[in-house]
């Protein structure tokens, strides 16, 4: 099956730093790519939509110039998390949309922040 | 407003212990209701995609079905690698693409040996 790769899985950094973490889908082109956070014992919450050559788009409540997101290519989207505080320790889960034949959409293994 | 509630929050089974995991939902339109699976510290994982009422799906130990309200995540005979959180998610007629997904709290399963 189509596989997202997500890196890194863990990064632990000091409160003001930025972190950027990749997401690749690795055998399938991805115009589109999502971008979720997930708190303990929490849903998985939609970030951003990535496209491809163009502006992500936000979900209410998030800051766009806090969560940098870049889809640079097909195969490949990254968010940034800029002067990250310890409020921004959280799961960071990517996805990637297949449009081959019927819609599907592939997780990446996801991140675990933690800002000290 | 689209809603997607799962129950119980965490369920304990003995190895070969068959139940059922709970999903209502609530959405103006359903285009599908999925189920993943989670293992800790890992992303969710595909298992079914159900589009209407009276579908059933099955793999291995796991069989999903559909109603108008909820679905159901039945496990026949679980053994401890079936130990996970499994996460419900709709996909609203009105939402988009699949990345739009709203998604349940999930249920944690513990099966032990």
């Amino acid at each position: 099956g189509a596989v997202v790769s997500q890196h890194p899985s863990w990064v632990i950094c000091k409160s003001g730093t930025s972190v950027k973490i990749e997401c690749r889908s690795l055998d399938f082109q991805a115009t589109t790519m999502f971008w979720y956070r997930q708190f303990p014992k929490q849903s998985l919450m939609l970030m951003a939509t990535s496209n491809e050559g163009s502006k992500a788009t936000y979900e209410q409540g998030v800051e766009k110039d806090k969560f940098l997101i870049n889809h640079a290519s097909l195969t490949l989207s990254t968010l940034t998390v800029t002067s990250a505080h310890p409020e921004d320790s959280s799961f960071y889960i990517c996805s990637a949309l297949s449009m081959g034949g019927r819609e599907k959409l592939f997780f990446g293994s996801g991140t675990q922040l933690s800002v000290l | 407003e689209d809603q997607v509630t799962q129950s119980p929050e965490a369920l304990r089974l003995q190895e070969g212990e068959s139940s059922s995991l709970n999903c209502s939902y609530t959405v103006s339109g359903l285009r599908g209701l999925f189920w993943y699976r989670q293992d800790p510290g890992k992303g969710p994982e595909f298992l079914f995609t159900l589009y209407s009422a009276g579908e059933e799906k099955e793999k291995e130990r796991l069989k999903a079905t559909l109603t108008k309200k909820e679905s159901f995540l039945h496990i026949t005979a679980p053994k401890p690698e079936d130990s996970a959180t499994y996460l419900c998610a709709v996909q609203d007629v009105h939402g988009g693409s699949q990345g739009n997904l709203i998604f349940g709290k999930g249920t944690k399963l513990s099966v032990k040996p």
